[in-house]
């Protein structure tokens, strides 16, 4: 059984850019949630997507979008970089209604915008 | 607003020591809660997920109970090594949430050889 997995590990990006960055969830999961964390922060909840559709959001400008894909993967884009959106963001994955909705999550991308 | 609270921020402990964290959360209505470990600039390693349905959890050294009625879960560590050092995030979810997982800020442990 696979975990979770992210695409890349570190980014470099200048302020205004596009990002794009790509999580494979765990066999069998077929919800996926995005999280910023900042540094010495608890991780915050960007959206999250079922059967590739958005099926909850956080306080995150539209900037940040993302996509779902029929084999359960998952890509978050983020718009007009700002300095402000250097962080980890991890992926989870979870199997949504199996009673036990725990989350298995990714090691996650470190962004820098400079 | 639904929060979710850990104290302490930063605990150091001799090893070999029993410790305890605590998490707290200001809405009862709450369907799990889960802790997770975390390394510096890593991901994040679930530890326990208890159900609401739920007093504790065990796995190991490590056993995690749950007092909705309270709104308080604690994470205890027993005989603790310098492996454990790391940060230990409670995250919980709200039934009304659609399955987003709210943290709290972790708490940041080191245990000295």
């Amino acid at each position: 059984e696979t975990g979770v997995t992210q695409s890349p590990t570190h980014l470099i990006k200048t302020r205004g850019q596009q990002v794009t960055l790509r999580c494979s969830s765990q066999s069998g999961h077929n919800t996926v949630s995005w999280y910023q964390q900042a540094l010495g922060q608890g991780p915050q909840f960007i959206f999250q997507y079922y059967r590739e559709e958005e099926n909850g959001r956080g306080n995150f400008p539209p900037r940040f979008s993302g996509l779902q894909f029929p084999n359960y993967s998952s890509e978050l884009n983020v718009n007009a970089l700002e300095l402000d959106d250097s962080a980890l963001y991890l992926c989870a994955s979870s199997h949504r209604g199996d009673g036990n909705y725990g989350y298995t999550f990714g090691s996650g991308t470190r962004l820098t915008v400079v | 607003k639904q929060e979710v609270t850990q104290i302490p921020a930063a605990l150091s402990v001799p090893e070999g020591e029993n410790l305890v964290l605590n998490c707290s959360f200001t809405d009862s209505a709450i369907y799990n809660l889960q802790w997770f470990r975390q390394d510096p600039g890593k991901g994040l390693t679930s530890l326990l997920l208890i159900q609401s349905s739920q007093r504790e959890q065990t796995s190991g050294r490590l056993n995690a109970s749950l007092d909705k009625s309270s709104g308080r879960s604690t994470l205890y560590i027993a005989a603790s090594q310098p492996g454990d050092s790391a940060t230990y995030l409670c995250a919980v979810g709200f039934y009304n949430q659609g399955g987003k997982l709210i943290f709290g800020q972790g708490t940041e442990l080191s245990v000295k050889p």
